[in-house]
């Protein structure tokens, strides 16, 4: 059973240019967390959806960000424009079901996408 | 949120056991403990979690104090595999409780 797959693992975008970063989750998991990790920082929550809808954006920066999962195919985390300020390791987590404090939920974690904006 | 702390950095050597102290002075009653680790250029982790009782699994034991305003992680043999940031967090046990509120947690150095 493969584990949460991203891609690119390493991205890099000159400025004003537009990122795409790809998360599929693990087999049967249909909801899917991103979060994002500043240089010498600990990982932030950024949005997390389900299938085709968004149910929490509320760690996504109001403006250029963007992230999708659609019926078929992976997530989609869109940063346009990017800045010098975007550069960051980008974290895909997935769950079966929704998560909870107790028995059974944990979240599994991609390796990262790492975005470097020249 | 209840709040965790933790020390920035810890050494052990490899082979011994490692304790990793995790202080939450605020928990609620009904937040569970839980423990991730980040090895170097990879993602989480997930380790263990509890509420009350002290438990144990392949990769680890977590020891919660009677009051649950502190815990610790323990490694029983640490080896170089284990280098990593470990993370203390706390989430509530109701149904959304989905953000993981990551720390800078502790950086476990592992001398060969």
């Amino acid at each position: 059973n493969a584990g949460v797959m991203q891609n690119p693992r390493h991205l890099v975008r000159r400025r004003g240019q537009e990122a795409r970063l790809r998360c599929s989750p693990m087999k049967g998991h249909s909801h899917v967390y991103w979060y994002r990790q500043l240089p010498e920082e600990g990982l932030k929550f950024m949005v997390y959806l389900q299938k085709e809808n968004i149910i929490d954006e509320s760690g996504m920066p109001k403006e250029r960000f963007s992230a999708e999962f659609p019926k078929e195919g992976p997530s989609i985390l869109r940063i346009q424009q990017v800045v010098r300020g975007d550069s960051a390791a980008y974290f895909c987590a997935s769950s079966p079901t929704l998560l909870s404090g107790g028995v059974g939920t944990e979240a599994f974690f991609g390796q990262g996408t790492r975005l470097t904006v020249v | 949120d209840a709040k965790t702390t933790q020390p920035n950095s810890m050494e052990s050597n490899e082979e011994e056991p490692v304790h990793l102290p995790c202080n939450h002075s605020t928990i609620s009653g009904t937040d569970y403990i839980h423990w991730y680790r980040q090895l170097p250029s990879q993602g989480p982790e997930y380790v263990i979690h509890g509420l009350t009782s002290n438990v144990n699994n392949r990769m680890a034991s977590l020891a919660i104090a009677e009051d649950r305003k502190s815990s610790t992680l323990i490694l029983h043999r640490a080896t170089l595999r284990d280098a990593a940031v470990y993370y203390c967090i706390l989430r509530d046990s109701g149904a959304g409780s989905y953000q993981l509120t990551f720390g800078k947690g502790t950086k476990l150095s592992v001398i060969p």
